[in-house]
């Protein structure tokens, strides 16, 4: 099976401070993805990568970056968190095929608090 | 650029029962694939079922099945015997094929969240 890590549950993190979110899978997927997940709002893309170095933005890319140094690990990062910012995080991978129906592998989501 | 609507913010159904999620979508495309997704309460988000638009075919998944209008761009799920482990936020998920780095990207619906009652 897909596993895709999250290195955190929960994170608590306080205004203006730099955050890290890391993701890992393991199964070799091309495709990595950040998304958030607010009540009311469903999942919105913040950014994507479909290869090491390489990244695209999504619907929501404001006040993040991301990193993708290895194949298996994709990292987001808050610059300087603001409370509008709390949020679940989830990210996701998927394999670069022709065929478009390969589903998106989740991992279990980060509950980000910005005190 | 596509959407993904689905109207039911909740819904509810008796165990054992059948219920149906809606979702319809929006798109100047003829060749997509639809999803739906199942978030069960602080668990991992998993697919339940796909569907290629131009299968004209149902896609079923032993109790789970879709009923898919693609003039209506409609993309329904049902649940049929409906388990208490079925309780979950419910996603309906669009993505066009069409080549480039884009094509990889979902379009999620507002979800649905799913209770049964014993």
């Amino acid at each position: 099976d897909v596993k895709v890590t999250q290195s955190s549950r929960y994170l608590v993190k306080r205004t203006g401070e730099k955050v890290f979110l890391e993701c890992v899978q393991d199964m070799d997927h091309e495709n990595m993805f950040w998304y958030r997940q607010d009540p009311g709002l469903g999942l919105r893309l913040i950014y994507f990568s479909y290869d090491v170095k390489m990244k695209e933005k999504g619907d929501i890319p404001e006040g993040y970056s991301v990193s993708r140094e290895k194949k298996e690990r994709f990292s987001l990062i808050l610059e300087s968190a603001s409370t509008n910012q709390t949020s679940m995080y989830l990210c996701a991978s998927s394999p670069h095929r022709t065929w478009g129906g390969q589903p998106q592998h989740f991992g279990d989501g980060t509950r980000l608090s910005i005190l | 650029a596509q959407t993904v609507t689905q109207s039911q913010p909740e819904m509810s159904v008796q165990e054992a029962e059948t219920v149906t999620l809606s979702c319809t979508y929006d798109t100047s495309e003829s060749d997509y694939y639809l999803f739906w997704y199942k978030q069960p309460p602080s668990r991992q988000m998993i697919l339940v079922i796909r569907q290629e638009a131009y299968k004209q075919q149902n896609a079923t998944e032993n109790r789970f099945s879709v009923n898919f209008q693609k003039a209506a761009k409609s993309f329904s799920l049902k649940i049929s015997d409906s388990q208490l482990g079925d309780a979950a936020m419910y996603f309906c998920a669009y993505r066009s094929p069409k080549g480039g780095a884009g094509s990889y990207q979902l379009t999620f619906g507002k979800g649905t969240k799913l209770s049964v009652i014993p």
